[in-house]
């Protein structure tokens, strides 16, 4: 157990749909990220917050959103969903370095299984 | 763009032998380097991380991987497999970008142990 959690671990729904997902880092861990996996894509960083702010972006799709909360948890939001939204989604979080976002070690949740049909 | 190739999609080894599953990365400056392991329905799980000093180090389950920095590889071992070793193995870059960090993983490889 990595002391990331994520919720809901399933989640199917339609097209067109919006969806949410939920992420709580470890204690003490000020960065939160999200990653997609799918069998096309492989694992892809989308977007990083530390502290509440935005950090870094990877590729993440203009109908995807994301927020970190002042409690540190995080929410994903995914709305006009397509059928290749269907993926694993990752929420990693990792402890803050002496200045900020470090390159230490992050520690992933269990993941939430979207399906779009 | 830093990029992590790994050029084995699937190895099969009998439980026992040894094991090494191959990393290349490209980046330009000293790697951050890590190998997860995911095994079905679950999460990444680290095994090892590189971030300086000793190039051969050591990780959980009794895995270990050395870092070349001639030949830009990060390749793990062990010297004797468990059946429950059976997952998929994931390397990965750490990167700061600006004000930020991330991974950039492989795509991965699918071992499965033979008893």
């Amino acid at each position: 157990d990595s002391g990331v959690t994520q919720t809901p671990k399933h989640l199917i729904t339609a097209t067109g749909q919006r969806v949410t997902l939920r992420c709580s880092p470890r204690s003490g861990d000020l960065s939160v990220y999200w990653y997609q996996q799918s069998l096309d894509q492989g694992l892809q960083f989308l977007i990083q917050y530390y502290n509440g702010e935005e950090r870094a972006k990877g590729n993440i799709l203009e109908r995807f959103s994301a927020q970190q909360f002042p409690d540190l948890h995080s929410e994903l939001n995914l709305s006009s969903l397509e059928l290749g939204d269907s993926a694993l989604y990752f929420c990693a979080s990792s402890p803050p370095g002496a200045f900020g976002p470090s390159t230490d070690t992050q520690y992933f949740g269990p993941g939430t299984r979207l399906t779009v049909l | 763009a830093q990029s992590v190739t790994q050029p084995d999609i699937h190895i099969t080894v009998s439980e026992g032998a040894s094991l090494e599953l191959r990393c290349n990365y490209s980046y330009g400056a000293t790697p951050y380097l890590f190998w997860y392991v995911q095994s079905p329905g679950q999460g990444l799980q680290l095994l090892l991380k590189y971030f300086s000093g000793d190039t051969l180090v050591q990780g959980i389950k009794g895995f270990e991987a050395e870092f070349k920095r001639s030949q830009s590889s990060f390749n793990l071992r062990k010297p004797s497999v468990h059946w429950s070793d059976a997952a998929e193995y994931f390397c990965a870059v750490g990167e700061l970008t600006g004000g930020g960090n991330k991974l950039t993983f492989g795509t991965g490889t699918q071992l499965k142990v033979e008893l």
